[in-house]
């Protein structure tokens, strides 16, 4: 069975500061890796998808992908309140439908 | 991406009786899903709804109990029957042209009594 782990926090960071959020996966054939953010209330949001190893940068976002060590990261730079929501990791391979994570509660605090 | 909208947004239903979520996509997409989310909880995906056939339900889903219809590439419906308060959750289309990406809909809060 695929499994998609991630620290459910909460993680907590001033305003300003840098936002790390990570999540590994077991299935070493998956191909295709994404980041969604879910408001509370609200329904998931795409923010990010990677497919190749390595560093994509998207404005404030950054997301980071290690196939070989199997996980994948998503960095907030200069992290504002309005980034508060859960994050959500989704991982696919092949024709395989995505298999989400648990989500990572991010607060960001003044 | 797709505009997706679903109804209704909200219902509250006794127990015993059943509802139907219609979702809406703006444009055809291959790939239309239903998922459920439970408060403080991650997606479980209940079934990919195939156009023009049945749809494939994941383990523990079952149609008799989750019967969804797609009659062309733009709507979707799924109908949970027989409602019991366990079926309270929040019920999230979903659509995409590829395996890879997916966009969701509001999102329908179902509270059974």
């Amino acid at each position: 069975q695929k499994e998609v782990e991630q620290n459910s926090g909460p993680l907590s960071v001033p305003e300003g500061a840098i936002a790390s959020l990570n999540c590994t996966y077991s299935d070493r054939g998956s191909q295709s890796f994404f980041w969604y953010r879910q408001y509370s209330g609200k329904s998931p949001e795409l923010i990010m998808s990677i497919y190749s190893n390595g560093d994509k940068e998207d404005g404030r976002f950054t997301a980071q992908l290690n196939k070989a060590s199997q996980y994948v990261s998503l960095l907030i730079r200069d992290s504002q309140p309005s980034d508060s929501a859960t994050y959500l990791c989704a991982v696919s391979g092949g024709s395989y439908i995505p298999t989400f994570g648990r989500g990572t509660s991010l607060i960001v605090h003044p | 991406s797709a505009v997706i909208s679903q109804k209704p947004s909200r219902d509250i239903c006794q127990r015993g009786t059943s509802l139907t979520i219609q979702c809406q996509v703006d444009s055809q997409v291959t790939m239309m899903f239903w998922y459920r989310q439970q408060p403080g909880q991650s997606l479980t995906l209940i079934a990919t709804a195939n156009q023009g056939s049945e749809a494939t339900y994941e383990s523990g889903f079952v149609i008799d109990k989750f019967p969804i219809s797609r009659p062309n590439l733009t709507f979707s419906t799924l109908t949970v029957s027989n409602m019991s308060p366990e079926d309270s959750s929040i019920y999230l289309c979903s659509a995409g042209t590829s395996w890879d990406e997916q966009f969701f809909g509001p999102g329908t809060r179902l509270t059974v009594l």
